[in-house]
């Protein structure tokens, strides 16, 4: 089946720096959808993207449609220590779910 | 609303025990997922439905069944454990128009011994 790349699989940062991660597929996607965990919950929905090129906020956390439509970046910015969770990208059609970036943030 | 709910939060079983893990949602949603959740794999869909009375096979559908009986409930048999199946489980709904963006459950850890 169709599979998503997602990379780092897991970043420490400081917090107050900047936070980018991507999604990367060999096939096409018509919509691109970012999540967030917090442990022991279920995944949120942060951001959704329909169009290739598009680029959208939520807060400190912007994500991009990529104009190869392979493609998806969520950045954030600023990070706080409640950005602390694992990140997941998903592509859709058929709706196939990345690996996950967790991300670990130090005061 | 309380949006997407499943109990149990947590379950062990034996091999060859079977169970169902319940998920309901009071958000008149027509379609309703479940996936696992296993670590290092992301979320893999096992099966789905787009309304009451049907459902179709995700991409990991063996040794699960489900029904949908009603908009409200999706739930997920185990009819016979296999440690394979120690998972985290997640049930998901949406509108069938923006079934793209699911609201998720809070999961149900299970460990089959």
């Amino acid at each position: 089946g169709q599979q998503l790349n997602q990379s780092p699989q897991s970043m420490f940062i400081q917090e107050g720096e900047d936070v980018s991660m991507n999604c990367t597929s060999s096939s096409i996607f018509n919509t691109w959808l970012w999540y967030k965990q917090d442990p022991g919950e279920g995944p949120v929905l942060l951001i959704a993207l329909y169009k290739a090129g598009e680029l959208t906020s939520n807060g400190r956390l912007t994500a991009q449609f990529g104009t190869t439509r392979k493609d998806s970046f969520l950045n954030i910015s600023a990070s706080i220590p409640s950005d602390v969770g694992i990140y997941f990208c998903a592509g859709r059609t058929p709706l196939v779910f990345g690996k996950g970036t967790r991300l670990s943030v130090i005061a | 609303n309380a949006g997407v709910t499943q109990t149990p939060k947590f379950q062990v079983l034996k091999t060859g025990q079977s169970m169902t893990l319940q998920c309901a949602q009071d958000m008149n949603h027509e379609y309703m997922s479940w996936y696992r959740q296993d670590p290092g794999m992301g979320l893999r869909l096992i099966h789905y439905s787009v309304g009451a009375g049907i459902t179709d096979q995700g991409e990991v559908p063996n040794g699960y069944n489900v029904s949908r009986s009603t908009t409200e409930d999706f739930p997920l048999r185990l009819l016979s454990a296999a440690p394979s199946q120690t998972s985290v489980y997640f049930c998901a709904s949406s509108y069938l128009s923006s079934y793209n963006e699911q609201f998720f459950g809070p999961g149900t850890r299970l460990t089959v011994l």
